[in-house]
């Protein structure tokens, strides 16, 4: 099992640009999050899954949009990217809400 | 949300016990109490978790007190491998989020 995996592992746009970070797990997993890392901080909620079908925000949902695509998939949108948004992207997944939560490898994002 | 209080950072010795304690004096009856590290440049990794009993697995032991107010994450035999921040987190019940703290920097002396 390759577990979760995220393209593309770093990314560099100006800002207004847009952009998709994907994220896939082969665990079949119901729950899927999508969070945020600054430098020398904790990770913050930005939108989660509880089950396919379903999304929800969490701490910090401005200025993303989310689709899961599917029970594998769960991608995060940025439509007008700006320098505020230069972190660390992180996917997880979880067999349902409220349990262990597995994480990707993380997508670095840099906004000039 | 209830809080967790952790050092900063502590340094250990390669092949000697390392004890990092975490504080949550508002923790409620429904909060179970999750660790997690992050290796540079990696995503958090699950360390272990508990409610009210200690806990062992390959990778740790969790000592949690008996009033939950504050517990310890204990690793055995650190490595150089276990060079990592290690987060004490507070997952509620009727909570999806993870709420990461700074976390402890745990430095391993080869």
């Amino acid at each position: 099992n390759a577990g979760v995996t995220q393209t593309p592992k770093f990314q560099v746009l100006k800002t207004g640009q847009s952009m998709t970070l994907q994220c896939a797990q082969d665990m079949n997993h119901n729950s899927m999050y999508w969070y945020r890392q600054d430098p020398g901080m904790g990770l913050r909620l930005i939108y989660y899954s509880a089950s396919e079908g379903t999304t929800d925000k969490g701490e910090v949902p401005n200025g993303y949009n989310v689709s899961r695509l599917n029970k594998r998939e769960f991608s995060l949108r940025l439509e007008s990217a700006a320098p505020s948004q230069t972190s660390v992207y992180f996917c997880a997944s979880s067999v349902r809400g409220l349990e262990t939560q597995y994480f990707g490898p993380g997508t670095r994002l840099l906004v000039l | 949300d209830a809080k967790t209080t952790q050092p900063n950072s502590m340094e250990s010795n390669e092949e000697e016990p390392v004890h990092l304690p975490c504080n949550h004096s508002t923790i409620s009856g429904t909060d179970y109490i999750h660790w997690y590290r992050q290796l540079p440049s990696q995503g958090p990794e699950y360390v272990i978790h508990g409610l009210t009993s200690n806990v062992n697995n390959r990778m740790a032991s969790l000592a949690i007190a008996e009033d939950r107010k504050s517990s310890t994450l204990i690793l055995h035999r650190a490595t150089l491998r276990d060079a990592a921040v290690y987060y004490c987190i507070l997952h509620s019940s009727n909570d999806y989020k993870l709420s990461f703290g700074a976390g402890t920097t745990v430095t391993v002396r080869a």
